[in-house]
């Protein structure tokens, strides 16, 4: 079983549209989780950590279940700017272990 | 300032060939990681360096696989007899400190082909 699993997706929706997805991890002693972004063929990014009592970014909130394990990302009022791959990221001490990604893709 | 950077971008390999991948850490960033991604997966953990203590290995796929960092900047990652399967995006990052409390930043990545 993978350590981090995502919906790969892709999700396609229009600007102004709020899209959510989330993932699972596997390692219940998992000490933190973060959202990275990575457009197409670029580097991944920071986008924001993940904390228990959940947390927004601007237009994006982050939740944390430990009890379920899963993380969610949410994004509000899309823009197209917002186009690109997001990869959940969980963190045992220095090692970070990354999901496949979810793709999405807002239309004009 | 400067971020992490490495070199090259692209290489191309026949089957067999040994190859050498090149990072410069951000000045100052103590700890340095090196992970791939192949298509469509997730980045893969390969090696980590902080300082002068032992490398943690325990991602490297094989012995064929090795990564030294001189003087605590530079690193090369060397694959040695290279395979098709060894095709991916080789990912270098570093960060001020070890831990996850600190955010690790990417180089644009050296993106391999072996034919």
């Amino acid at each position: 079983r993978k350590e981090v699993e995502q919906d790969p997706g892709p999700f396609n929706v229009p600007e102004g549209a709020t899209v959510a997805f989330n993932c699972t991890y596997s390692n219940s002693a998992s000490q933190s989780f973060f959202w990275y972004r990575q457009d197409c063929r670029k580097e991944p990014k920071l986008l924001m950590s993940v904390y228990s009592s959940g947390n927004e970014d601007g237009r994006f909130t982050a939740q944390l279940n430990r009890a379920s394990q899963y993380i969610s990302l949410l994004i509000r009022d899309s823009k197209l700017s917002d186009s690109a791959t997001y990869l959940c990221v969980v963190a045992n001490d220095y090692k970070l272990s990354f999901g496949a990604g979810t793709t999405v893709t807002v239309r004009a | 300032g400067a971020g992490v950077s490495q070199s090259p971008s692209n290489k191309v390999t026949e089957k067999g060939k040994d190859v050498e991948l090149r990072c410069d850490p951000i000045s100052g960033h103590t700890a340095l990681y090196w992970y791939r991604q192949s298509l469509g997966q997730g980045l893969e953990f390969l090696i980590y360096f902080q300082g002068n203590s032992a490398p943690d290995k325990s991602g490297l796929p094989s012995d064929r696989f090795s990564a030294e960092r001189t003087g605590g900047s530079v690193s090369t990652l060397t694959i040695q007899r290279t395979q098709q399967e060894d095709s991916a995006v080789y990912l270098c990052a570093s960060s001020t400190l070890p831990g996850w409390g600190y955010e690790q930043y990417f180089g644009p990545g050296t993106r391999l082909t072996v034919t």
